[in-house]
């Protein structure tokens, strides 16, 4: 099946910093979205990305749709305590309607 | 809007005995998701359905597990008999053009 590939694991960062991470995939994706887990709690929607090149903004987050469909990245500016969790991204493509996940970027901000 | 509404938020059990998670999918989406969460195998689609009916079930892992949605604002997922290893964290989901998940019911079999 469809595997997504995400890096980095975790990232231990001080408040104020840039944040990136990305996913890579061997198949080709028709769109990528990206979600933030918060703990006890269901993934909440960022961004999601529809077309090829695409370059999407949400306040400090900004994510990207790769021209190959098989990548995206999402970038957090100016990190904030309230940024900690654990980011995925997801695929769909396929023909398929379901998500493929990636394993997730843990973000942790050191004050 | 409330969201995604899923009962019970938490679940422990023995094992053997039948397990049925709930779901209130949003008003109006006309697609339903239940994933797995795991620390081992992270998030996984188990089954979804469109306009009430399953369309792709391949990720139930074994038939022990069973999916209905009788009607647009209502889908039950049952764990019958349920094992130690299905322990883990249920998603339900629901979409009209992005998908919106609920909280999660955190299933512990004993």
């Amino acid at each position: 099946g469809q595997q997504l590939n995400q890096s980095p694991q975790s990232m231990f960062i001080q408040e104020g910093e840039d944040v990136s991470m990305n996913c890579t995939s061997s198949s080709i994706f028709n769109t990528w979205l990206w979600y933030k887990q918060d703990p006890g709690e269901g993934p909440v929607l960022l961004i999601a990305l529809y077309k090829a090149g695409e370059l999407t903004s949400n306040g400090r987050l900004t994510a990207q749709f790769g021209i190959t469909r098989k990548d995206s990245f999402l970038n957090i500016s100016a990190s904030i305590p309230s940024d900690v969790g654990i980011y995925f991204c997801a695929g769909v493509g396929g023909g398929a309607d379901g998500l493929t996940f990636g394993k997730g970027t843990h973000l942790i901000i050191q004050p | 809007d409330a969201g995604v509404i899923q009962s019970p938020r938490h679940e422990v059990t023995e094992m053997g005995q039948e397990v049925t998670l709930r779901c209130k999918p949003i008003s109006g989406h006309d697609y339903l998701f239940w994933y797995r969460q795991t620390m081992m195998r992270g998030l996984e689609l188990l089954i979804y359905f469109n306009n009430n009916v399953p369309i792709d079930d391949s990720g139930m892992p074994e038939d022990r597990f069973s999916a209905k949605m009788p009607n647009a604002s209502f889908s039950t997922l049952k764990i019958q008999p349920s094992e130690p290893r299905d322990s883990a964290v249920y998603f339900c989901a629901s979409r009209e053009n992005e998908q919106y998940f609920g909280p999660g019911t955190r299933l512990t079999v004993t």
